[in-house]
C-alpha cells in the first residue's frame, strides 16, 4: 500500500525559532493535504497543495510541494506556543471515495 | 454551514461488550462519510468510508463495521469489544477531491 513518511516524529523548539517538517512518499503524490491536531482534539485541515513546486503560505506557514511531487514540507517562521500540536501530510487516493492516506505525523512542542 | 456531531465523547466498556458509535453531519448533502481510529500518539487509521447511503467500504478487517443508514447518519459498531479496539474514534466527510472535515471524536477505553 501506500507508504507516507513525516520525519521529524517529534520536534521541541523555544518560542521563536523555526520549525519544519518532512513528508516523503515512494511513489508520485496527486496532491497532498495538510492537518494540525491540538493536543485532545481533532484534525483541521490546513491546505492543499496540487501542482509540481508549488509553494503556498498562509501567515508564518510555509507549504511547498517538491518538483516530483514525491515529498512536501511545512515550515513555520518563528513559532509561538499557539502553534503547539501534531502536523499530518495527507495524501489524496483519486480513486473511490476520495480517501486520505495519513503520513506518521510530528510532533511539535513549544518551549517558553 | 456544515457542521459534524460525534457521540458519545468518551465511553468506557468492558471488553465482549457491543459498540455503538454515531456521526451525523448537517448542512451538506450526500457527502463522503469515514471512519478513522488513532492510538494514543500515534497516526489516523482509515477503518471505513462510504460513498452514498447503504455503500461501506472497508479499509481494515478487523470486529468493527459501519453502517449508513441515511445520508448523513455514520454508524461505526462492534458486537464484542476486545481491548485492541481502545482508541479515538474519529469521524469526517468531504465532498468530491477535497478537504475532509473531523468530529470532535470519541475516546472509547476497553476494559
Amino acid at each position: 500500500g501506500q507508504q507516507v513518511m513525516q520525519i521529524p516524529q517529534y520536534q521541541h523548539v523555544q518560542e521563536g525559532e523555526d520549525f519544519t517538517t518532512y513528508c516523503n512518499s515512494s511513489t508520485t503524490l496527486s496532491n497532498i493535504q495538510w492537518y494540525k491536531q491540538r493536543p485532545g482534539g481533532h484534525p483541521v485541515f490546513l491546505i492543499q497543495l496540487v501542482k509540481s513546486g508549488e509553494v503556498k503560505k498562509q501567515k508564518r506557514l510555509t507549504f511547498q510541494f517538491g518538483e516530483a511531487k514525491k515529498n512536501s514540507s511545512l515550515h513555520i517562521t518563528a513559532t509561538q506556543t499557539t502553534d503547539v500540536g501534531t502536523y499530518f501530510c495527507a495524501e489524496t487516493f483519486t480513486g473511490g471515495g476520495n480517501k486520505l492516506t495519513f503520513g506518521t505525523g510530528t510532533q511539535l512542542k513549544v518551549e517558553l | 454551514s456544515q457542521t459534524i456531531h460525534q457521540w458519545p465523547a468518551t465511553l468506557v466498556q468492558p471488553v465482549g461488550s457491543p459498540l455503538s458509535l454515531e456521526c451525523t453531519v448537517e448542512g451538506t448533502s450526500n457527502p463522503n462519510l469515514y471512519w478513522y481510529r488513532q492510538a494514543a500518539g500515534r497516526g489516523l487509521q482509515l477503518l471505513f468510508y462510504s460513498v452514498g447511503i447503504g455503500q461501506i467500504s472497508s479499509e481494515v478487517p478487523q470486529n468493527l463495521s459501519a453502517s449508513r443508514p441515511q445520508d448523513r447518519q455514520f454508524i461505526l459498531s462492534s458486537k464484542k469489544l476486545l481491548l485492541s479496539d481502545s482508541g479515538f474514534y474519529l469521524c469526517a466527510w468531504s465532498v468530491s477531491y477535497s478537504e475532509q472535515y473531523f468530529g470532535p471524536g470519541t475516546r472509547l477505553t476497553v476494559t
